[in-house]
């Protein structure tokens, strides 16, 4: 049964970066994929990307395009996100989650769905 | 980005009675391949997301079977047959078929009378 372990609580200043890690046990890693979730105080839902860990391709949203990293390293069984040029509206908890990824046959488009398993979440705090 | 709407926006019920949330969207989720890409997670209080259901109507592994999902292209709609207590939180729907972005809905919070 995977499970998702997320790195601790960080406060940045604006203008910064942080990078959050996602490790997974009781799995084989190279077979998962992951997506980035995170939720604004007393806010929904945002999705911010997502990778395909065997590949190491990527997609992200484009609100955050430009500024978001995702990776993932087999050696230490883990999920990175680095978010750059930090600013107040990116105070939040960021949650990672293992997602099935159906390729389109025509397209080759990635489908990012059913995230079954979640870490218990990063809070991240932007303030000066 | 497609957008997803939600309703209701809240939602008071008495244990054991049913309830039923709607998840419209701004572009048909319906693929060639017959997949609606569209998910229901539920966010208990102070707790992660967790998935209930999948491409529309499949149930999550350990999901209980009050929950059922249903709907097709863009009306899609997540039924508890029967509302316990440990039901309560939020309840977001999620397409992931115009992507990227994925897009929640609102949310719809579940009470207990």
């Amino acid at each position: 049964q995977v499970q998702l372990e997320q790195s601790g609580a960080e406060v940045k200043k604006p203008g910064s970066s942080v990078k959050v890690s996602c490790k997974a046990s009781g799995g084989t890693f190279r077979k998962y994929s992951f997506s980035w979730v995170r939720q604004a105080p007393g806010q929904g839902l945002e999705w911010m990307g997502g990778i395909i860990a065997v590949f190491g391709t990527t997609v992200y949203a484009q609100n955050f395009q430009g500024r978001v990293t995702i990776t993932a390293d087999e050696s230490t069984s883990s999920a990175y996100m680095e978010l750059r040029s930090l600013r107040s509206e990116d105070t939040a908890i960021y949650y990672c989650a293992r997602v099935s990824v159906e390729m389109d046959i025509i397209t080759a488009r990635p489908y990012y769905f059913a995230m079954d398993v979640w870490g218990q979440g990063t809070t991240v705090t932007v303030s000066s | 980005d497609i957008v997803m709407t939600q309703s209701p926006l809240s939602l008071s019920v008495t244990p054991g009675e049913p309830a039923s949330i709607s998840c419209k969207s701004s572009q048909s989720l319906l693929h060639s391949n017959g997949n609606n890409y569209l998910d229901w997670y539920l966010q208990k209080p102070g707790q992660s997301p967790q998935l209930l259901i999948y491409l529309g109507s499949n149930r999550a592994s350990g999901v209980p079977d009050r929950f059922s999902g249903s709907g097709s292209g863009t009306e899609f709609t997540l039924k508890i047959s029967r509302v316990e207590a440990e039901d309560v939180g939020i309840y977001y729907c999620m397409q992931a078929l115009q992507t990227p972005p994925n897009t929640f809905g609102g949310g719809t919070k579940v009470e207990i009378k």
